[in-house]
């Protein structure tokens, strides 16, 4: 899997939107982009994927840059159960794409 | 309902004795991973099947044996664990490639004592 950036920690208010990047400069044309969060104690769970056009569902927004080289996991209202470990993973729909690797990931904290 | 259950949720072994670790899916996917996941890490990939073929990571010890006798089970073998093998063991399944995404388990917790 493609080598993925995301900042280690990231702070946001309950109910304000969370913004949340990751860079993946070295993306190849057959990757897709995962977001996968973990809250404290759990396994982690599936948030959304996307490939080349942005993305949303009942949990969050994707966002995906032209390039594709960068992507934006869009919280709309931050709660107190979205903090957790928020991870950005590329996966390939070819072969390699049996691999689901996991880089360092975001801690997102949430202030009441 | 629960569609990919591991057990036990917590298990403590002693040193150098061996201990299973083992997973289910309801979800009858063709993939599936068993993770181990150290504190305040994230979790790191051991393992892989897709179906029967296995596929093992290059820096998973030999330590560590995986099997998976049909498509719903599949278990982490540890043949003699050591202090630092004590981790969160997580299992995932994912029905195919990179565009589908992957179910986790809520993870066995091992205590190597």
């Amino acid at each position: 899997d493609a080598k993925t950036t995301q900042p280690n920690s990231m702070e946001s208010n309950e109910e304000e939107p969370v913004h949340l990047p990751c860079n993946h400069s070295t993306i190849s044309g057959t990757d897709y982009i995962h977001w996968y969060r973990q809250l404290p104690s759990q396994g982690p769970e599936y948030v959304i994927h996307g490939l080349t056009s942005n993305v949303n569902n009942r949990m969050a927004s994707l966002a995906i840059a032209e390039d594709r080289k960068s992507s934006t996991l869009i919280l709309h209202r931050a709660t107190l159960r979205d903090a957790a470990v928020y991870y950005c993973i590329l996966r390939d729909y070819g072969n390699a794409g049996n691999m689901l690797t996991f880089g360092g990931g975001t801690r997102l904290m949430v202030k009441p | 309902d629960a569609m990919v259950i591991q057990n036990p949720r917590y298990q403590v072994t002693q040193f150098g004795k061996p201990v299973t670790l083992s997973c289910s899916q309801t979800l009858n996917h063709n993939v599936m991973y068993w993770y181990q996941q150290k504190s305040s890490q994230a979790p790191k990939l051991l393992f892989h099947y897709y179906d029967k073929d296995f596929n093992n990571e290059a820096d998973t010890p030999d330590n560590f044996q995986s099997r998976r006798p049909n498509t719903s089970f599949c278990f982490l073998d540890i043949r003699s664990p050591g202090l630092g093998d004590t981790a969160m063991y997580l299992c995932a399944t994912s029905r195919d490639r990179g565009q589908t995404e992957a179910f986790f388990g809520q993870g066995t917790r091992l205590t190597v004592v």
